[in-house]
């Protein structure tokens, strides 16, 4: 089994749907969780990180940790075009900072 | 918010060529910089962990004579792909944290696009 579990999709939504990602990991000693959006042929930009279980809600996006379940979502409201990249779900150990673990991130596109 | 600049952000190179690949931390002092490889449609694979005048630290199965790092200041760390062979072609990524905010997160770097011929 993987460290970290990410369907890859690819997901596509219509404009205005709420869409909703998932990782799923093994190791309970993962302790800072994050979402990163990549753009095609870029680098990935940190969206949402979160400390243990709980939520943490910044405009649009929500991300929800369950620690007892190894589950993390990312939540993205009123999706629009430009949310159309891949997202990648990250954890480590300790520290944020420290060298992460990631999923193989989803592929979402938003249709107008 | 942190940024941290990667250069080049494209390179085409020659069998058997030497490439240079520069990160720097724009605004912030990076005492660690993580290097990371990206397969097309695969996750981000971490290949070393660049230590500030240190030696870097590297993952298990990848080279260290070939991808030699060098973290000469708190802001620069660069990775050089030696003696490149088409199977190095990949996209490089590097990240860095704020060594002055507790729990700072890992920033990146727009990636690097390397393909050998």
């Amino acid at each position: 089994q993987k460290e970290v579990e990410q369907d890859p999709g690819p997901l596509s939504v219509p404009e205005g749907a709420i869409v909703s990602l998932n990782c799923t990991y093994s190791n309970s000693a993962f302790q800072y969780f994050m979402w990163y959006r990549q753009y095609s042929r870029k680098g990935p930009e940190l969206l949402m990180y979160t400390y243990s279980s709980g939520n943490k809600e910044d405009g649009r996006f929500t991300a929800q940790v369950d620690k007892s379940s190894k589950y993390i979502s990312l939540f993205i409201r009123d999706s629009q075009p430009s949310d159309s990249a891949t997202y990648l779900c990250a954890m480590s150990f300790n520290q944020a900072g420290t060298a992460l673990i990631f999923g193989k991130g989803t592929t979402l596109s938003v249709s107008s | 918010g942190a940024v941290v600049s990667q250069h080049p952000s494209r390179v085409i190179c020659k069998s058997g060529t030497s490439v240079k690949i520069e990160c720097r931390s724009l605004d912030f002092q990076a005492t660690t910089m993580f290097w990371y490889r990206q397969f097309p449609k695969k996750s981000l694979m971490l290949m070393a962990t660049s230590n500030e005048g240190s030696k870097a630290t590297y993952e298990q199965g990848v080279e260290k004579d070939k991808f030699l790092i060098n973290h000469a200041s708190l802001t620069l760390s660069t990775l050089t792909v030696t003696s490149a062979h088409p199977e190095d072609s990949s996209f490089y990524i590097c990240s860095a944290r704020d060594v002055q905010r507790v729990d700072s997160p890992l920033h990146f770097g727009n990636g690097t696009r390397l393909t050998v011929t």
